[in-house]
């Protein structure tokens, strides 16, 4: 049973440039949640995705997108990026209320 | 609103000592409670999950504890470890959503 899996580990991009996060879930899970996590706080989310289609969004602009595709893995685009995007973003995948975390994308903005 | 709040925000022990944290929230109607264990730069990794009809679950050297009339949860360390550094966050679950709500953690440092 392999777990999730989150790509790249680390990343530094300037303002204004787009982003994309990659996640795969685990075995057997078909929904897939995006949170960020700024330093120091609990993680935040952003949105959830279950068999392909967004279910549900936090409190996030739209130039933070997502997309699943059938292996249920999944991606997350951030657009137009700014110095407060720097953060953890974590990608849990769940599956009847079972959640297992990646081990996160540290994204910095400079 | 849903809200989780946890207590202390940070705490300093020496290696050996017994420590616990408190988890407060408002989430309703409740599912279940969940607390992880999150290394600096890492995921969470759980350590307990606990539904409304279970008052303490244990795993290892953790012990949860649920009062599901005050909405209070505790999170019980014993004889804490070097390894026991870490961020212990408490995290809710509503039965109306899927969706977790995240406390904003207990900053746990172990001191030899």
């Amino acid at each position: 049973e392999t777990g999730v899996t989150q790509s790249p580990t680390h990343l530094i991009k300037t303002r204004g440039q787009q982003v994309t996060l990659r996640c795969s879930s685990q075995s057997g899970h078909n929904t897939v949640s995006w949170y960020q996590q700024a330093l120091g706080q609990g993680p935040q989310f952003i949105f959830q995705y279950y068999r392909e289609e967004e279910n549900g969004r936090g409190n996030f602009p739209p130039r933070f997108s997502g997309l699943q595709f059938p292996n249920y893995s999944s991606e997350l685009n951030v657009n137009a990026l700014e110095l407060d995007d720097s953060a953890l973003y974590l990608c849990a995948s769940s599956s009847l209320g079972g959640y297992t975390f990646g081990s996160g994308t540290r994204l910095t903005v400079v | 609103k849903n809200q989780v709040e946890q207590s202390p925000q940070s705490l300093i022990i020496l290696e050996g000592k017994n420590c616990t944290l408190q988890c407060n929230y408002t989430v309703s109607p409740f599912s279940n409670l969940r607390w992880y264990k999150q290394d600096t730069g890492r995921g969470p990794v759980s350590l307990t999950i606990m539904t409304f009809s279970e008052n303490t679950k244990s795993n290892g050297r953790y012990t949860a504890t649920l009062d599901a009339d005050t909405k209070q949860s505790s999170l019980h360390i014993t004889a804490s470890q070097l390894s026991d550094s870490a961020s212990y966050i408490c995290v809710v679950s509503s039965v109306n959503t899927d969706k977790l709500i995240f406390g904003t953690g207990t900053r746990l440092q172990v001191f030899p």
